[in-house]
């Protein structure tokens, strides 16, 4: 079993909708759950993070930890086309010097 | 400011070539990683480095070496390039404090390689 899994997609939406993209894990010694934002060829971006279980929110974006079902979420309200890119969910445990990676999710946000 | 910077940005070999990519990072960040990224496989860790002159084994290190002579660079070599290296490579570093736990990466434009 992968430690961590994430729909490929691609995903597709129209301006204006509420997005949510999701992510599962086995490892439950993670405590930081990163999301990354890749736009296409270039590298990895941190777009934010939560520690432990909660909410956490950041403009339009809104990421979702629950610990109890090891479920990661990132919601993106009133998407825009500048959101098209891949969105990487990566969970990490406190002290360790390794990041995984989810398999990102590519989303497609049309005017 | 130039962050993390790769070179080769592309490269094609063939079948048994040798190679090195250069990773430099000009933050003084003691953690460094070279990731391949596949599609629909996300990034997966090759190799990293936790300080000059350390190194240790990621996910999936067959066929790839590495070397942290200096803090701020970090090389990986293909000793002899297979079809299944063909990928894009990136490399990412990050330090041990401010957000400790979290060590947020920061990532390079990339190295796009095909192997022939």
């Amino acid at each position: 079993q992968k430690e961590v899994e994430q729909d490929p997609g691609p995903l597709s939406v129209p301006e204006g909708a509420i997005v949510s993209l999701n992510c599962t894990y086995s490892n439950s010694a993670f405590q930081y759950f990163m999301w990354y934002r890749q736009y296409s060829r270039k590298g990895p971006e941190l777009l934010m993070y939560t520690y432990s279980s909660g909410n956490k929110e950041d403009g339009r974006f809104t990421a979702q930890v629950d610990k109890s079902s090891k479920y990661i979420s990132l919601f993106i309200r009133d998407s825009q086309p500048s959101d098209s890119a891949t969105y990487l969910c990566a969970p990490k445990r406190t002290g360790g010097f390794k990041t995984i990676f989810g398999a990102g999710t590519r989303l497609f946000v049309k005017a | 400011n130039a962050g993390v910077t790769q070179t080769p940005k592309f490269r094609v070999l063939k079948t048994g070539q040798s190679m090195t990519l250069l990773c430099a990072q000009d933050m003084n960040h003691e953690y460094m990683y070279w990731y391949r990224q596949d599609p629909g496989m996300g990034l997966r860790l090759i190799h990293y480095s936790v300080g000059e002159g350390t190194t240790a084994k990621g996910e999936v290190p067959d066929g790839y070496n590495v070397s942290r002579l200096k803090k701020q660079n970090f090389l990986l070599g293909l000793e002899s390039a297979a079809p299944s290296q063909t990928s894009v490579y990136f490399c990412a570093s990050t330090d041990n404090t401010g957000n400790s736990g979290a060590n947020v990466l920061t990532f390079g434009a990339g190295s796009r390689l095909t192997v022939l």
